[in-house]
């Protein structure tokens, strides 16, 4: 069986200040995928980053970036000077290959303080 | 790319009429559809897969009858929440899935069913 745990509920940060939401998952299989979603206030999911098991290269994308390691089933994200516009739900979320289903964890509420 | 859309975006009902929600892939061929529920402050929650021309297959404890898929064409697939009750009040998201993004699901802005 799948499982994604986001330990952090709720984070709260001044703009500006960095902030890392962590993820770890448990799956047995060998090949799969590890996702992370947006959920703003309006509801929508928003497509962040997908991640395959056999590449473990951290990534980043502007003010964002990503943190894989197999030897500790995590795929952890790191906002760097975080905006307003930041506050919102993240999903980490973990596919198979071949399995059309996501596990999804319990996502961290992320507010962004002025 | 891989625009989904929704609609409608709210609705308001009486106890015991049914509702139709419609989801679409904008921009790709969706092969595959999938539709969610989530309550305030959970995550998401699979109710059914969704794929084009064949019958859905719904989640262990999602009754069938109630809630009504049907993945038609490619850009389009369909909720309906038949005979609704206060209980169904909750807030629906579709994706999708197919072609060059298959191993993506991009999700629609959700609906928000409000059973009076």
């Amino acid at each position: 069986a799948q499982k994604v745990t986001q330990a952090q509920t709720e984070i709260s940060v001044v703009e500006k200040e960095d902030v890392t939401l962590d993820c770890v998952y448990e799956t047995r299989d060998t090949t799969y995928y590890l996702f992370w979603y947006k959920q703003p206030p309006s509801g929508e999911l928003v497509f962040l980053i997908r991640r395959n098991s056999f590449d473990e290269q951290n990534e980043i994308s502007g003010r964002y970036s990503w943190n894989f390691q197999k030897s500790t089933s995590s795929f952890n994200f790191t906002i760097t000077a975080s905006q307003v516009v930041d506050s919102a739900v993240y999903f980490c979320a973990l596919s198979g290959f071949g399995n059309e289903k996501l596990t999804f964890g319990t996502g961290t509420r992320l507010t962004i303080i002025p | 790319g891989a625009v989904v859309s929704q609609h409608p975006s709210w609705v308001i009902c009486k106890s015991g009429t049914s509702v139709k929600i419609e989801c679409r892939s904008l921009d790709f061929q969706a092969t595959t559809m999938f539709w969610y529920r989530q309550f305030p402050k959970q995550s998401l929650m699979l109710m059914a897969t969704s794929n084009e021309g064949s019958k859905a297959t719904y989640e262990q404890g999602v009754e069938k009858d109630k809630f009504l898929i049907n993945h038609a064409s490619l850009t389009l697939s369909t909720l309906t929440v038949t005979s609704a009750h206060p209980e169904d009040s909750s807030f629906y998201i579709c994706s999708a899935r197919g072609g060059s993004l298959q191993e993506t699901q991009y999700f629609g802005p959700g609906t928000r069913l409000l059973v009076l």
